[in-house]
């Protein structure tokens, strides 16, 4: 049973580029939860997601950001026009409910650097 | 608001020797959960403990042990007899109504160091 796949592990991008995080969640688990882990820093939420829904977007940024989970397919975290500042670690979780009570699985992140 | 605070940025001992990382939170939610996760030089994230919070008792997983003290919101988290393999950043986490169900709130991190 494999765990939350997150491609690529490592992504380099040139400024004003654009960068596509993909995340596959764990068998039958419906909800995703996008983080972000800047340099030395925890992490902070971004965005939660259930099949073709965007349910709490409160920690994205408002421009360039976007996220989406198709009715099939992988979860897509897109980045519009990086910038140096977009550099960091994003996670990606996943649970089979939601609730304070479920436990979250991460995947090993993607780490995105903008030249 | 929810906030976790996790006062040490970086520990450093030798090897065999006890070490505890601190976590105090903040939350008005009456139900909450307590995590702590572990982030090797690898990268990614591994879940340690879940502790809601009607459930004080402390835990022992090994040499890994956690106090959960609610009178002092905090949920520390005690390694004994370290090993180099221990070497990580950790986390502590707290998820709640207040912040939203399933939106972790995590701490800065504590870099601990285990020295040969």
């Amino acid at each position: 049973n494999a765990g939350v796949m997150q491609n690529p592990r490592h992504l380099v991008r040139r400024r004003g580029q654009e960068a596509r995080l993909r995340c596959s969640p764990m068998k039958g688990h419906s909800h995703v939860y996008w983080y972000r882990q800047l340099p030395e820093e925890g992490l902070k939420f971004m965005v939660y997601l259930q099949k073709e829904n965007i349910i709490d977007e409160s920690g994205m940024p408002k421009e360039r950001f976007s996220a989406e989970f198709p009715k099939e397919g992988p979860s897509i975290l897109r980045i519009q026009q990086v910038v140096r500042g977009d550099s960091a670690a994003y996670f990606c979780a996943s649970s089979r409910r939601t609730g304070t009570n479920e436990k979250l699985f991460f995947g090993s992140g993607t780490q995105l650097s903008v030249l | 608001a929810q906030k976790v605070t996790q006062a040490q940025t970086e520990i450093s001992v030798v090897e065999k020797e006890d070490v505890t990382l601190d976590c105090v939170y903040e939350t008005r939610d009456t139900t909450y959960y307590l995590f702590w996760y572990k982030q090797p030089p690898s990268g990614e994230l591994v879940f340690l403990i879940r502790r809601n919070s009607f459930d004080e008792q402390n835990e022992i997983s090994g040499r890994y042990s956690w106090n959960f003290q609610k009178s002092t919101s905090s949920f520390n988290f005690t390694i004994t007899a370290s090993q180099v393999v221990d070497s990580a950043v950790y986390f502590c986490a707290l998820s709640g109504k207040e912040g939203g169900a399933q939106k972790l709130v995590f701490g800065q991190g504590t870099r601990l160091t285990i020295n040969p």
